[in-house]
């Protein structure tokens, strides 16, 4: 099976640098999503890891060590509209291709 | 493109009705999910299908049925509904990538959700 771990929440200031961990546990990976939803939406794709390394979009960037099995979601000078629920999700070769999310970290912007 | 389309968005049931949250996609994926998600705790895959014809089982199965008999249309189906089934429902979708099943990065596209209360 998989575990997926992640913080249940986060405060950060506008501005401000924030990074969100994700640990997970899993027998045959084959990447790492992260998605953000805000309250009351659907989850909207963020970033992607399938190599080690890091990934970067604009604000957002995404790091993954799979010997570790660890990932991180860095924002960069956060802004009001970055409070949301960040979810990390792993996709196993083992489980079907089958997509399975962690709790989500819910991420909490103050001015 | 209307993307990922779930119907209704809200619905109140009393314990042992039925009904079908439906969805349909129009970007000709091959993957669809249905997934549940309550408060606090992530999202939980119910049912999938790789295509048309085939469905299997996610990690929350038990009171649901799914059929997907067009590649567009993946119902998902509460048969005797109950308290515990209280939750936002979200229907997904993917393509199928270069590589087979098991590859590639396959990105979930969301429907906008479907509110279900049973009472």
């Amino acid at each position: 099976g998989q575990n997926i771990d992640q913080p249940t929440e986060m405060t950060a200031t506008e501005g401000a640098i924030v990074q969100i961990n994700c640990t997970y546990q899993t027998s045959g990976f084959n990447g790492l999503f992260w998605y953000q939803q805000h309250a009351g939406e659907a989850p909207t794709f963020l970033s992607y890891n399938v190599l080690d390394g890091l990934e970067e979009k604009g604000r957002f960037s995404s790091f993954l060590s799979r010997s570790k099995g660890y990932s991180y979601l860095l924002l960069k000078e956060l802004q009001m509209k970055d409070s949301a629920s960040y979810l990390c999700a792993v996709r196993d070769r083992n489980q079907g291709g089958k997509l399975i999310f962690g709790q989500g970290t819910e991420l909490s912007v103050k001015p | 493109n209307a993307g990922v389309t779930q119907t209704p968005k809200f619905r109140i049931l009393k314990i042992g009705q039925s009904m079908t949250l439906q969805c349909t996609q129009d970007m000709n994926h091959n993957y669809m999910y249905w997934y549940r998600q309550d408060p606090g705790m992530g999202l939980k895959l119910i049912y999938y299908s790789v295509g048309a014809g085939i469905t299997d089982k996610g990690e929350v199965p038990n009171g649901y049925n799914v059929s997907r008999s067009t590649t567009e249309d993946f119902p998902l189906r509460l048969e005797l509904a109950a308290p515990s089934q209280t939750s936002v429902y979200f229907c997904a979708s993917s393509k199928k990538t270069s590589g087979g099943v098991h590859s590639g990065a396959n990105v979930l596209t969301f429907g906008a959700g479907s509110r279900l209360t049973v009472l």
